[in-house]
């Protein structure tokens, strides 16, 4: 079975600049996160898709930042203008219905972003 | 507020030493309880989670965690550790009503030295 695809791995812009990262998550499964991890944190949740309608994006801030899920299945996180403090990793994460019992979360191996 | 804490940043263990990882929750409900390994430059593993049933569970790598209900820890463990085990390790726990989000604590670096 083929896990979450993220690209790119890597990502140095400067600030104001604009980026966008994609995310396919592993196939059937109907909720897609994105994750923000800073150095020495971790993950904290910007949003979490249910097929292409939005579940939770309270943390997102969305004077910036923007996602979207076009046919429920892969999505794209972008950045409009990007701050020094986005440099982070962003981690993508796909999981069966969570309301189904046990349902795990699996993750991408992530874009490590750097905003000079 | 709901979180979940990690008192350790770091654990050092000698390598053949058994091991202990620690995780508390303060979350409504009953969560789901789940933990993450993470090496460099890679996302997040899956090792093992709790539902319900027996508190000892096994996971991936010969690691498990127990559940203890009455002081809402989680904590990982493995009998002998190995160098390769050396990583970050992230408790998690998933709500189980509302957007059914999951909660991550701030992760322990494992180190296990030969």
């Amino acid at each position: 079975e083929a896990g979450v695809a993220q690209s790119p791995r890597y990502k140095i812009i400067e600030k104001r600049q604009s980026v966008a990262f994609w995310c396919n998550p592993i196939s059937g499964h109907a909720t897609l996160y994105w994750y923000q991890q800073i150095l020495g944190q971790g993950p904290k949740l910007l949003i979490q898709f249910q097929n292409n309608g939005v579940v939770d994006d309270s943390q997102l801030p969305k004077d910036r930042f923007s996602a979207e899920r076009l046919k429920g299945v892969d999505s794209t996180l972008k950045i409009q203008p990007a701050k020094l403090e986005d440099s982070a990793v962003y981690l993508c994460a796909s999981s069966l219905d969570p309301t189904r019992f046990g349902a795990t979360q699996y993750f991408g191996p992530g874009t490590r972003l750097t905003v000079l | 507020a709901q979180s979940v804490a990690q008192p350790e940043d770091q654990v050092n263990v000698a390598e053949g030493n058994p091991l202990t990882v620690k995780c508390t929750y303060s979350v409504s409900g009953n969560p789901y309880l789940f933990w993450y390994v993470q090496y460099p430059n890679r996302g997040l593993q899956f090792l093992l989670k709790y539902i319900t049933g027996d508190n000892l569970v096994k996971g991936s790598y010969g690691f498990e965690a127990e559940f203890n209900k009455s002081q809402t820890s989680f904590h990982l463990k493995k009998p002998s550790a190995l160098v390769s085990d050396s990583a970050l390790y992230f408790c998690a726990v998933r709500l189980t009503s509302g957007t059914y989000k999951y909660i991550f604590g701030t992760g322990t670096r494992l180190k296990v030295l030969a």
